[in-house]
């Protein structure tokens, strides 16, 4: 079946731009991830859901950064006003979310702001 | 939150030596040790994982070990191949939600 989907693969923008960041999860996953990777760095956790509801916001790194996901599906990242240290790559992951499972990753979008 | 250590973080090996990563974790109630791969330019992967009731799962040449007494779980690579160069990330999770904590990374390097 079909992966975890993100749009867009690529997306540079200039700095104090706002960019919207989407995941499709695997169908039926209820929990949803997203992660920042610098590069040659790890994994930095930014948000979860767990369907609709977002029960840890902790690793959202400004008040500039916001997460939203309707209908237990489709997750949007969205970052207002950019600046140069939110490039990085962002990616999604899915998992079944009945316990602690295998997330299934997304390949990720690179944001560059310029 | 957990407090997660990977060591080491750089490892370097001979084509067919064995490859040994350590994964220290803090939160005693997690249950579920995975470990990841992500080669160059790709995404993270599932390689193997292990829950609270068991010791040891393997998987062809790649195994992981698990003392939750002593809260460390480790990947154990042998007959290390070229395609085993990439960087490896444990996550363990499991104790009040469904989030992952994953550590920094460590880049493994197979020399032919």
């Amino acid at each position: 079946g079909a992966g975890v989907s993100q749009s867009p693969s690529n997306k540079v923008t200039e700095k104090g731009k706002d960019v919207e960041l989407r995941c499709d999860p695997i169908s039926g996953h209820t929990a949803l991830y997203w992660y920042r990777q610098s590069l040659g760095q790890g994994l930095e956790f930014l948000i979860y859901f767990q369907g609709n509801s977002a029960p840890d916001k902790s690793g959202l790194p400004s008040d500039r950064f916001s997460a939203e996901r309707t209908g237990g599906s489709v997750s949007t990242l969205t970052i207002q006003r950019t600046q140069q240290e939110d490039s990085a790559v962002y990616l999604c992951a899915s998992s079944p979310g009945l316990v602690a499972d295998t997330q299934y990753f997304g390949p990720g979008t690179r944001l560059t702001v310029l | 939150g957990e407090n997660v250590e990977q060591h080491p973080s750089t490892l370097s090996v001979q084509e067919g030596d064995s490859a040994v990563i350590k994964c220290t974790y803090s939160d005693s109630a997690s249950n579920y040790f995975p470990w990841y791969k992500q080669e160059l330019g790709k995404r993270p992967q599932l390689i193997i994982d292990i829950r609270s009731n068991v010791g040891e799962k393997k998987d062809q040449r790649i195994a992981v070990t698990l003392n939750k007494t002593a809260k460390h779980f480790s990947l154990h690579i042998t007959e290390t191949q070229p395609e085993d160069s990439a960087v490896y990330f444990c996550a363990p999770g499991g104790s009040n939600d469904y989030k992952l904590s994953f550590g920094a990374g460590t880049t493994v390097t197979v020399r032919a």
